[in-house]
């Protein structure tokens, strides 16, 4: 079975500073999807970015970057210039190759300060 | 629709007795999906659905629980006899084939609280 892992339950950035959530997950599999989530109070999940495993290039989407390291099973968001609107809950999850449900970490609440 | 819609937004149910919740995926999605997540925790998964075919029900915590997608779009959530336990929120998602490549998108769950 898989697990992920997010150690840190809150963090707190200021404003157009960046940030970095960790997430570290567990499995035998070598071909699998490493996904961040973000849910705001409105509860709706919405897609932040993705990573395939065999890729090595580290995804990026805007302001949201990715650190993979699959030899370590670690799998970070970094959040450059960080806007008030970021402040949410933020999922790490893991899909297998070829799976189709998702398996989630805990969460971390991020809070921007003006 | 535009998105993915659940309904009710809130339920609350004394316990021992039944509810529906109810997801209305995007038009045209083909998987279907129930996670339960429980307050201050991720998601976890509940069961699938490819069209109307439930292919994996093993996230179901008990046979209290059913899902159903007669029709291959609308999906209801069943739990009989609440318990405390069950009190949740309950996200539906949906995609268009289930695979990678294709993004779950999910709606704003149903707050079921039992009392």
């Amino acid at each position: 079975a898989q697990t992920v892992t997010q150690s840190q339950p809150e963090m707190s950035v200021q404003e157009a500073e960046t940030v970095t959530l960790s997430c570290t997950y567990d499995t035998s599999e070598s071909n699998y999807y490493l996904f961040w989530y973000k849910q705001p109070p409105s509860r709706q999940m919405i897609l932040v970015i993705r990573q395939e495993a065999y890729k090595q290039q580290n995804a990026t989407e805007n302001r949201f970057s990715v650190n993979f390291q699959k030899a370590a099973k670690s799998f970070s968001l970094k959040i450059s210039d960080s806007q008030l609107g970021d402040t949410a809950m933020y999922f790490c999850a893991f899909m297998k190759h070829r799976g189709n449900k998702l398996v989630f970490g805990a969460g971390t609440i991020l809070r921007v300060k003006s | 629709g535009a998105g993915v819609s659940q309904s009710p937004r809130y339920k609350v149910a004394k316990r021992g007795q039944d509810v529906a919740l109810r997801c209305d995926p995007i038009s045209g999605h083909v998987s279907l999906f129930w996670y339960q997540q429980a307050l201050g925790q991720g998601p976890e998964f509940l069961t699938y659905f490819q069209n109307e075919a439930q292919l994996d029900k093993s996230g179901l915590p008990s046979d209290r629980f059913f899902a159903e997608r007669p029709e291959g779009s609308v999906s209801t959530l069943k739990i009989q006899r609440t318990q405390q336990e069950d009190s949740a929120v309950y996200l539906c998602a949906s995609s268009l084939n289930g695979g990678l490549n294709t993004e779950a998108f999910f709606g704003q769950g149903t707050r079921l609280t039992v009392v």
